[in-house]
């Protein structure tokens, strides 16, 4: 596609279910990289793919968050058990490969947790 | 361990120039990026500056960076009122070169017409 895309824009659920979201990356990018925004704690990482697997999951918060890439393409995060703090924007972003790669972003997907 | 910071708040007039500054504590980051963020949309790189670097310019930006003092600055000339955003500071994770992002906490630049 022509950018990185995301979906849903917006989620909006209740404290103690799971959610899915879901990032569609650049064709042909091989890796692929989610972020959250919050107000407490700004732009964090969270964890990258290159291809498949996951070399990178330190900036997961919590085991209730996990994330898998299929087919070198579309990734998911999911969070489960949501909680208040889990309210945020996750970000994704991909780029060509790693390192110095510029990595391109996606709109976010607002969470809301109540 | 790494971190990145700003200062969160810009104030400027239309036509004056804006200079964000940052400061990073890795010094085996490879890469610094500026990234805006306008309301609601997500990250657009504006530019990026290889560590062995010490100026770059590109149009109206000007990125300077002082890796002695692990400083590193935005100059936005001609402040136009769309230049109104966050402005992140981001370094590479360098030791590793995942391409892993550490930001900053963001600049809101607001621009007075």
């Amino acid at each position: 596609g022509a950018g990185v895309s995301q979906s849903p824009s917006n989620k909006v659920t209740e404290k103690g279910k799971d959610v899915e979201l879901r990032c569609d990356p650049i064709s042909g990018h091989t890796a692929l990289y989610w972020y959250r925004q919050s107000l407490g704690q700004g732009l964090e990482f969270l964890i990258y793919f290159q291809g498949n697997s996951a070399p990178d999951k330190s900036g997961l918060p919590s085991d209730r968050f996990s994330a898998e890439r299929t087919g070198g393409s579309v990734s998911t995060l999911t969070i489960q058990r949501t909680q208040q703090e889990d309210s945020a924007v996750y970000l994704c972003a991909s780029s060509p490969g790693l390192g110095a790669d510029t990595q391109y972003f996606g709109p976010g997907t607002r969470l809301t947790v109540l | 361990g790494e971190d990145v910071e700003q200062s969160l708040f810009l104030s400027v007039r239309e036509g004056d120039s804006s200079v964000i500054n940052c400061t990073y504590t890795d010094s085996s980051s490879t890469y610094l990026y500026w990234y805006k963020q306008e309301p609601g949309a997500g990250l657009q790189l504006l530019t990026y500056i290889f560590s062995n670097m010490d100026m770059k310019q590109d149009q109206r930006l000007t990125v300077l960076l002082n890796k002695k003092d692990k400083h590193l600055s935005l100059r936005i000339a001609d402040t136009q009122t769309g230049d109104s955003a966050i402005y992140f500071c981001a370094e590479s994770h360098g030791s590793s070169n995942t391409g892993k992002l550490i930001f900053g906490q963001g600049t809101t630049l607001q621009v007075k017409p």
